[in-house]
């Protein structure tokens, strides 16, 4: 089983749309959980960081449940420049140290006029 | 300004070649990692780096070997390049600390093996 898994899509909207990403992680001692975006041949960038309590920034929202080992993103009012790569991203850290980011392989979103 | 820049950008060459890509960060950053983006769009990590510790990631070939001049530096050597190296490879950097600090990652170097 994959460390972080995902649909890969991709998932073609129109604009508008609210659309939904899920993502679930096999490792419970994972700790720390976020969404990055990657633009077509660009770098990843963060995103958002994912609170256990679930929260919002602007049309997106995060949620993690961690009985489920599943986060979630959801964007609402789609726009033609949320088109990107999605990528889940977990991390442990050990003993006061940050573990390595694990990534997912990523969800295409594709918003259409 | 570049917060975190590579280069070359693009790199060609033949297999069994010995390459450098070079990684350098202005953030003040006293972490520094190498990941590989293969040609499924995985992104897996290779190195992190501090002053104090490298740790490398163990399904790494030690045909790679990442060398750090200075804070602000941290390059990659490949020896004997093979056709699966082709890839993109992302340097990225980050406070150290006990939670998470954000990555910054540099716009990546296109590397393709003939």
């Amino acid at each position: 089983r994959k460390e972080v898994e995902q649909d890969p899509g991709p998932f073609n909207v129109p604009e508008g749309a609210t659309v939904a990403f899920n993502c679930t992680y096999s490792n419970s001692a994972s700790q720390s959980f976020f969404w990055y975006r990657q633009d077509c041949r660009k770098e990843p960038k963060l995103l958002m960081s994912v609170y256990s309590s679930g929260n919002e920034d602007g049309r997106f929202t995060a949620q993690l449940n961690r009985a489920s080992q599943y986060i979630s993103l959801l964007i609402r009012d789609s726009k033609l420049s949320d088109s990107a790569t999605y990528l889940c991203v977990v991390q442990m850290n050990y003993g006061g140290s940050q573990g390595n980011l694990i990534f997912g392989k990523g969800t295409k979103l594709s918003v259409k006029p | 300004d570049t917060a975190v820049s590579q280069t070359p950008k693009y790199l060609v060459t033949q297999m069994g070649n010995d390459k450098s890509i070079k990684c350098e960060q202005n953030l003040g950053h006293d972490t520094m990692y190498w990941y590989k983006q293969d040609s499924k769009k995985f992104l897996k990590i290779m190195f992190s780096y501090n002053n104090k510790e490298l740790i490398i990631n163990e399904t790494v070939p030690n045909r790679f070997s990442p060398k750090s001049p200075d804070k602000a530096h941290l390059n990659l050597h490949i020896n004997s390049l093979e056709l699966g190296d082709s890839a993109v490879y992302f340097c990225a950097s980050s406070h150290e600390g006990p939670i998470y600090n954000e990555q910054f990652f540099g716009p990546g170097t296109r590397l393709t093996v003939l």
